[in-house]
């Protein structure tokens, strides 16, 4: 596609419920990030993938939050027995990761604006 | 410490003005990236600019400029000819270690909101 598509934008859930989130990566790009915005704050890693190799997950506050990019393109986030305090903005982006492109810029999708009741 | 710090919680521009968003890093890699981007009221994030350590020129991009100041660890983001558009939060964030070292996560200040008047 054209940019990072995520979805749902929206997701309202009650407490300890689960949720996934899902990303669709720029078509091409190597790298898969996500991040976590809260209201009035800059984004915040979670974790990131090369093609379907989870390189970095130091950003995931427990192990109630977990990632996967099985074929190395569509990523999921998923949150387990999601709690009040899981209510955020969840951010993916995409990058070329390639050596030659020093810049790596990442691009962002819209968001999904998670709600927890 | 605040690896990217950004002072100015809010601006206002008058239109056709120019305007400086502040950001100061803190970093101790000599190998490192600084970007910008822009989220609107929409809530998108907009890549605006990209700066790298090593470059020797500061970064330009249209109406977009990097005034970047290595020695004083600083990134600030220059709009000229402010347009109603602009009127956004504005992100100052940094990549860490030479490219694909460290993961290239992002690390992001806490965000300037921009307002321009007509």
């Amino acid at each position: 596609g054209a940019g990072v598509s995520q979805s749902p934008r929206y997701k309202v859930t009650k407490r300890g419920q689960d949720v996934a989130l899902r990303c669709d990566p720029i078509s091409g790009h190597v790298s898969l990030y996500w991040y976590r915005q809260a209201l009035g704050q800059g984004p915040e890693f979670l974790t990131y993938f090369n093609y379907e190799a989870q390189q970095d997950k130091s950003g995931l506050p427990n192990d109630r939050f977990s990632a996967e990019r099985p074929e190395g393109s569509i990523s999921t986030l998923t949150i387990q027995r999601t709690e009040q305090r899981d209510s955020a903005m969840y951010r993916c982006a995409s990058s070329l990761e390639r050596q030659d492109l020093a810049k790596n810029i990442q691009y962002f999708g819209a968001g999904t604006r998670l709600s927890v009741l | 410490a605040q690896k990217i710090t950004q002072t100015q919680p809010g601006m206002f521009v008058q239109e056709k003005e120019a305007v400086t968003l502040d950001c100061t890093y803190d970093t101790s890699d000599p190998s490192y990236g600084l970007f910008w981007y822009k989220q609107p009221s929409s809530g998108e994030m907009i890549f605006l600019i990209y700066q790298g350590s090593y470059d020797q020129q500061n970064a330009t991009e249209g109406r977009y400029s990097l005034n970047f100041q290595k020695a004083r660890k600083s990134a600030n983001l220059v709009i000229s000819a402010s347009q109603l558009g602009d009127s956004a939060m504005y992100f100052c964030a940094m990549r860490e270690g030479p490219f694909g070292e460290y993961g290239n996560k992002l690390v992001f200040g806490a965000g300037t909101i921009l307002r321009v008047k007509s």
